[in-house]
């Protein structure tokens, strides 16, 4: 069945360092989401991407599909301590069910 | 704030048992995704429910069983609990738009004993 891998598992960088997490489809998707999880909270909905090779940006965070629509990173610039969480995307196949799909997430921790 | 809430917050069953979990969704929401999250990994897709009929399924046994009401609110049934079915479970409420943001609740803590 289809997977999505996210890497790195953990990343710990200093504040004001820049941070990327990088998502991976097994099979190709429909549209991808990038959601936030605090620790102890329920996934945020960050962006929907849609259309192959399509780029985002929210102020820090850019958020890239790639041209086979089978993978996508999320970088954020200059990283701040409210930067702290878990950030997963979220991949849907293209059978128009909208099952999405969650990747194994990358945790950031950020050290002030 | 999303507008999505879940009851209860906590829940303690013991193995054999059956659980009923519920999802009160956004305003104007007529979709609503159950998932499942083990401690330390991404959801998984439960079910989904839009209009009341179910609209896809993930790999989980029959004993997981859904139900959306008219007001578009849902439950989220699990008979036979077994250890490995303590998780955190999430209902996310949608709108059935191009725009296809998932808004999650808070989630219920179920812990199986």
């Amino acid at each position: 069945g289809q997977q999505v891998m996210q890497i790195p598992q953990y990343q710990h960088v200093q504040e004001g360092e820049d941070f990327t997490t990088y998502c991976n489809s097994s099979t190709t998707l429909s549209n991808i989401q990038w959601y936030k999880q605090r620790p102890g909270g329920h996934p945020v909905f960050l962006i929907q991407l849609v259309k192959s090779g399509e780029v985002k940006k929210q102020k820090r965070l850019t958020f890239q599909f790639g041209e086979a629509k089978k993978n996508s990173s999320l970088h954020i610039t200059a990283t701040q301590t409210t930067d702290v969480g878990t950030y997963f995307c979220a991949g849907s196949p293209p059978s128009g069910t909208y099952k999405y799909i969650f990747g194994t997430g990358t945790r950031l921790k950020v050290l002030a | 704030e999303t507008g999505v809430t879940q009851s209860p917050t906590h829940l303690i069953k013991t193995r054999g048992q059956q659980v009923t979990l519920r999802c009160s969704s956004q305003s104007g929401h007529n979709t609503v995704s159950w998932y499942q999250q083990a401690l330390g990994q991404g959801p998984q897709f439960i079910f989904q429910y839009y209009r009341e009929e179910e609209n896809g399924r993930g790999n989980f046994p029959p004993r997981f069983s859904g139900l959306q009401f008219p007001n578009y609110s849902s439950e989220l049934n699990v008979n036979a609990l077994e250890l490995d079915d303590s998780a955190l479970y999430l209902c996310a409420s949608s709108g059935w738009t191009d725009s296809y943001e998932q808004y999650f609740g808070p989630g219920t803590r179920l812990t199986v004993t």
